[in-house]
């Protein structure tokens, strides 16, 4: 069965700071993606960035980017210079092919908090 | 585009009460997506759909029902709705299959079932 796992329930770090995000995934698949949600306070669900499993190279989105290691089945994501607009849950979730489509698989969540 | 809208925001419901939750997209997508959030879980999937006229049942698809009548709209009903329900349903749509197609979700459903 594929799971995803994020350890940790809360984050808190000041406004500037870089925060990582872990989160670690089983599966059995060979090629997959990826995701990191961000649901802020609002309930909406944003995309924030994606892997592909067999590219090598870690995927980045202006601040934000991933520390993807296959072997390990590990993805964080790590935000740099931190917002205030940050603050919102977090959300790593593994894309899982079901019968005629696909759907998201996600952890816990992580809340994260941006202090001024 | 107004993207992926739901209706109601807000529900407050009674046991044993019925309703029907609207999402509607205007993205032309094929795939839409019903899930609940629940406090200290992710999101589950409920029921999905493939195209018009098709659906399936994801994860936790007990106690719902869904219609996809037409291709954007995809509905999720509660015939007799119990406590146990009580969560966050959103609704989500995509264009292609394919593992690498972002899902664009709705903003939310809150219900409380009394």
């Amino acid at each position: 069965a594929q799971t995803v796992t994020q350890s940790q329930p809360e984050m808190s770090v000041q406004e500037a700071e870089t925060v990582t995000l872990s989160c670690t995934y089983d599966t059995s698949e060979n090629n997959y993606y990826l995701f990191w949600y961000k649901q802020p306070p609002s309930r909406q669900m944003i995309l924030v960035i994606r892997q592909e499993a067999y590219k090598q190279q870690n995927a980045t989105e202006n601040r934000f980017s991933v520390n993807f290691q296959k072997a390990a089945k590990s993805f964080s994501l790590k935000i740099s210079d931190s917002q205030l607009g940050d603050t919102a849950m977090y959300f790593c979730a593994f894309m899982k092919r079901i019968q005629g489509a696909q759907k998201l698989v996600f952890g816990q969540g992580t809340r994260l908090t941006i202090n001024p | 585009n107004a993207g992926v809208t739901q209706t109601p925001k807000f529900r407050v419901l009674k046991t044993g009460q019925s309703m029907t939750l609207l999402c509607a997209q205007d993205m032309n997508h094929e795939y839409m997506y019903w899930y609940r959030q629940d406090p200290g879980m992710g999101l589950r999937l409920i029921h999905y759909s493939v195209g018009e006229g098709t659906t399936a049942k994801g994860e936790v698809p007990d106690g719902y029902n869904v219609s996809r009548l037409k291709k954007q709209n995809f509905l999720l009903g509660l015939e007799s709705a119990a406590p146990s329900q009580t969560s966050v349903y959103f609704c989500a749509s995509s264009f292609l299959r394919g593992l690498n197609n972002e899902q664009f979700f709705g903003p939310g459903t809150r219900l409380t079932v009394l």
